[in-house]
């Protein structure tokens, strides 16, 4: 079946830096990916979408210049934390959609805790 | 008022019991649904879709209710290995496309 990757799985970083996270879809075209947030305890919550070649369409409430999402081909979205502060550790997952199909794939996490 | 609400559980049933949980979703032009299962500290993976009619797979059965837009998920004779957070996800317009919405999700545990 389709995989999405995600990497890394687990970053601990000290407040004030960046951390770019790395989705790739391995074995189809994705032409949209979408970025989630979970707390524990809580939903995934939509953080942005982003289509291949064009500027991610962030969730209301997301702010787009500390969640920089870049989608520069159909293979491979990154989204990259920056400047991280505490209340930014969370679970943060993507989900690639398949072009011309009505299924998202995700990725497997990554656990992103700011000290 | 929340797209997807959930029943948060936890339902704890010993081996072999039958648990039954649902999920209501506001928005009525959602297209299609779908249960997930989530365990601890990993990514959500589809269980099943759930289709009008109403489907089974396996000790799984789904069904929808779109009048009262409320979907329901049956697991009979419970495994251990059930135990997990199912996580109600819903396909709903988003401007010119579609978006999942989730349900906070209804955790089970199935003890020996």
């Amino acid at each position: 079946g389709a995989v999405v990757s995600q990497h890394p799985s687990w970053v601990i970083c000290k407040s004030g830096t960046s951390v770019k996270i790395e989705c790739r879809s391995l074995d189809f075209q994705a032409t949209t990916m979408f970025w989630y947030r979970q707390f524990p305890k809580q939903s995934l919550m939509l953080m942005a979408t982003s289509n291949e070649g064009s500027k991610a369409t962030y969730e209301q409430g997301v702010e787009k210049d500390k969640f920089l999402i870049n989608h520069a081909s159909l293979t491979l979205s990154t989204l990259t934390v920056t400047s991280a502060h505490p209340e930014d550790s969370s679970f943060y997952i993507c989900s690639a959609r398949a072009v011309a199909k009505n299924i998202q794939y995700f990725g497997a996490g990554t656990r992103l805790s700011v000290l | 008022r929340k797209e997807v609400e959930q029943d948060p559980g936890p339902f704890n049933v010993p081996e072999g019991a039958t648990v039954a949980f649902n999920c209501t979703y506001s928005n009525s032009a959602s297209q299609s649904f779908f249960w997930y299962r989530q365990d601890c500290r990993k990514e959500p993976k589809l269980l099943m879709s759930v289709y009008s009619s109403g489907n089974e797979d396996g000790r799984f059965t789904a069904q929808l209710n779109r009048a009262s837009q409320y979907i329901s998920l049956l697991i009979r004779d419970s495994k251990l290995s059930d135990s997990a957070t199912y996580l109600c996800v819903v396909n709903t317009p988003w401007g010119n496309d579609y978006k999942l919405s989730f349900g906070a999700g209804t955790t089970v545990t199935v003890r020996a």
